[in-house]
């Protein structure tokens, strides 16, 4: 298997514009994760998705923010508009389980947000 | 709520010398506790997991961690470091949701 799958890699934007951040689970996981890595914040979880239904977007900076799992191969976050303080890496992860029992989380290599 | 939380932002050590890296967690229920390693511009990959089997874990290249539950530690050792353990090393606790909670990270720096 590939693993998480995350494009862009880098992205540069201006500030006001529209960012689509795009994930790809590993195939037959259930589970997806959008964490969010700053240097002030640390790693954060914005938004969990469990078979594609969010569970827990309490994370989720503000409604600028918003994501969406349509089917269980895909996910996206996106900011609109966009601002400055939203640079940071934006890491994609899932994971196979159900209930509480505690499967590994596999994580993309990140999105390097720019906004300017 | 689950926390966790790391002692020293930055270690370092020299080559061959033991690695000791500290979490310390606050749970209401047993805790799930996980330690990830990150390389510079890299993902998370995961180094070894606590699920309350046994309190000594061993995980990948030579890492273990003992859960503690009087002090309420799980700390990361590896007995001797190597220049390629030079990264960034997360400790986490699962939630009930099965989302993680990080700690802010330690930084280990290997010396020649």
């Amino acid at each position: 298997d590939a693993g998480v799958i995350q494009s862009p890699r880098h992205e540069v934007t201006e500030m006001g514009q529209e960012v689509t951040l795009r994930c790809k689970p590993i195939s037959g996981h259930n589970s997806l994760f959008w964490y969010r890595q700053t240097m002030m914040r640390g790693l954060e979880l914005l938004i969990y998705f469990n078979n594609n239904v969010p569970i827990d977007d309490s994370g989720m900076p503000e409604d600028r923010f918003s994501a969406k799992m349509p089917n269980a191969s895909f996910s996206t976050l996106k900011i609109q508009p966009s601002e400055p303080r939203d640079s940071a890496v934006y890491f994609c992860a899932s994971t196979l389980g159900t209930g509480t029992v505690p499967y590994e989380q596999y994580f993309g290599p990140g999105t390097r947000l720019t906004v300017t | 709520a689950q926390s966790v939380t790391q002692l020293g932002s930055h270690v370092s050590v020299s080559e061959g010398a033991l690695v000791l890296l500290r979490c310390n967690y606050s749970s209401s229920v047993p805790p799930y506790l996980f330690w990830y390693v990150q390389y510079p511009n890299q993902g998370l990959q995961l180094l070894l997991k606590y699920t309350s089997a046994a309190t000594l874990v061993k995980g990948i290249n030579d890492f273990e961690a003992e859960f503690k539950k009087s002090e309420t530690s799980f700390h990361l050792t590896k007995p001797s470091a190597h220049m390629s353990d030079a990264a960034e090393y997360f400790c986490a606790v699962m939630g009930g949701r099965r989302a993680l909670t990080f700690g802010s990270g330690t930084r280990l720096q290997v010396q020649p």
